[in-house]
């Protein structure tokens, strides 16, 4: 069975205090890693998708990078707005497999 | 691109009601959706998986006969919790399957359901 394991479990940051997220997967034959926002009381937000060991994606603050055991998401100068659960998945069948989320808090 | 709906996003019902809840992709067709519930401070626990025009397929533990799933059409699926009870509160969520190379599930925001 698929496993993805996220850490840290929750992040507290000064605003502009860049930091990252770790997401680790043990997975036979990745065929796409997904990381999504999900912010309180709403439903998650897709951000990236992302395939092949090196590749990376940006949008705004974030960067997502993947290798072949783990992916790490990457808040460069963060603001409050950057604060929320992100969660990283992968397919598994039909379904996705989740992990189980970092929560991010960020203080102005 | 790629926006999914769900309506309502609260509803408050007495116990032994039904409730009906609808989960539209707006800009795209999707043959799967998928339904998750969601407990407060934890991930998302998928309940079923609908394909338009069969039946669901339900997650190991999730009762069939109270949670109805319908996809009628490329673009809506529908949730009935039916004979709803306290514990059946709770936050339930959508998501539909783009067809795209990677089938990525873009999610609803959400419906709070309270059963009083």
């Amino acid at each position: 069975e698929d496993q993805v394991t996220q850490s840290p479990e929750a992040l507290r940051l000064q605003e502009g205090e860049s930091s990252s997220l770790n997401c680790s997967y043990t997975v036979s034959g990745l065929r796409g890693l997904f990381w999504y926002r999900q912010d309180p009381g709403k439903g998650p937000e897709f951000l990236f998708t992302l395939y092949s060991a090196g590749e990376e994606k940006e949008k705004e603050r974030l960067k997502a990078t993947l290798t072949k055991k783990e992916s790490f998401l990457h808040i460069t100068a963060p603001k409050p707005e950057d604060s929320a659960t992100y969660l990283c998945a992968v397919p598994e069948e039909y379904k996705l497999s989740f992990g189980a989320g970092t929560t991010v808090t960020v203080r102005a | 691109g790629a926006v999914v709906s769900q309506h309502p996003s609260r509803v408050i019902c007495k116990s032994g009601t039904s409730v009906k809840i609808e989960c539209r992709s707006l800009d795209f067709q999707a043959t799967t959706m998928f339904w998750y519930r969601q407990f407060p401070k934890q991930s998302l626990m998928l309940m079923a998986t609908s394909n338009e025009g069969s039946k669901a397929t339900y997650e190991q533990g999730v009762e069939k006969d109270k949670f109805l799933i319908n996809h009628a059409s490329l673009t809506l699926s529908t949730l009935t919790v039916t004979s709803a009870h306290p514990e059946d509160s709770s936050f339930y969520i959508c998501s539909a399957r783009a067809p795209t190379e990677f089938y990525e599930q873009y999610f609803g925001p959400g419906t709070r359901l309270t059963v009083t």
